[in-house]
């Protein structure tokens, strides 16, 4: 099984910060890796597929980058409503999509 | 837009199966696959399966011996089994279209479009 971890599990941050992410996988996985945002109570978001390609709709300040065992998401400037927690996903082993622990971002 | 939405019951026996339905509104579930997504009270992520619209489907290793997931085009519905519940099996319960891109081998997954999700309470 393809294990994924996150690092650091929490962060606090100002708006306007510049935020980084990092996601680690157990194994290779090319560039198979998803960024999904998730606010209290409600359904992550998708925001950045195959390591970097940004999902329609979401801002440009969302970055991904990566491949191999290493990626990270970046928030270029950080605004009030992204307040929340991201999670890595990987999709190279299938059956069994597997997500990381998440990293909740919160106002410093 | 489409839109995707849970429905069953929100508690469940031990031991008994849970038995969820989506309902995707606002076009069609041909063409794509659809997941069973879940999230313990607040914890992560854990994908449970997913059904293409013909009825292929690929389930978690961990839980392949109790989940089973079907499909009703006609409703335009999916649905999801889960037999011999426990505590460990409270969680929102989310589902979601699975959308790949096949430019490569194997192809790019990804969960785009999501339901708000329903929390299933395992208790007696």
């Amino acid at each position: 099984d393809i294990q994924m971890t996150q690092s650091p599990s929490s962060l606090s941050a100002s708006v306007g910060d510049r935020v980084t992410i990092t996601c680690r996988a157990s194994q290779s996985i090319s560039s198979y890796l998803n960024w999904y945002q998730q606010k209290p109570g409600k359904a992550p978001k998708l925001l950045i597929y195959a390591a970097s390609s940004l999902q329609s709709g979401v801002p440009s300040r969302f970055s991904g980058s990566g491949s191999g065992t290493d990626f990270t998401l970046t928030i270029s400037s950080l605004q009030p409503e992204d307040f929340a927690t991201y999670y890595c996903q990987q999709s190279y082993s299938t059956p069994g999509f597997t997500f990381g622990p998440g990293t909740k971002v919160d106002i410093k | 837009q489409v839109q995707l939405q849970e429905s069953g019951p929100g508690l469940v026996k031990p031991s008994e199966t849970l038995s969820l339905t989506c309902t995707v509104s606002g076009g069609s579930i041909s063409s794509y696959y659809w997941s069973w997504i879940r999230q313990p009270p607040g914890k992560g992520l854990e994908w449970i399966g997913y059904i293409y619209y013909s009825g292929s489907t690929n389930y978690n290793p961990s839980l392949k011996s109790r989940v089973t997931i079907s499909v009703d085009t006609s409703k335009n519905q999916f649905s999801l089994k889960l037999s011999s519940v426990t505590a460990a099996d409270t969680a929102v319960y989310y589902c979601a279209r699975s959308n790949r891109i096949a430019v490569a081998a194997p192809p790019y997954w990804y969960f785009d479009l999501w339901g708000r999700g329903t929390l299933v309470t395992v208790s007696s």
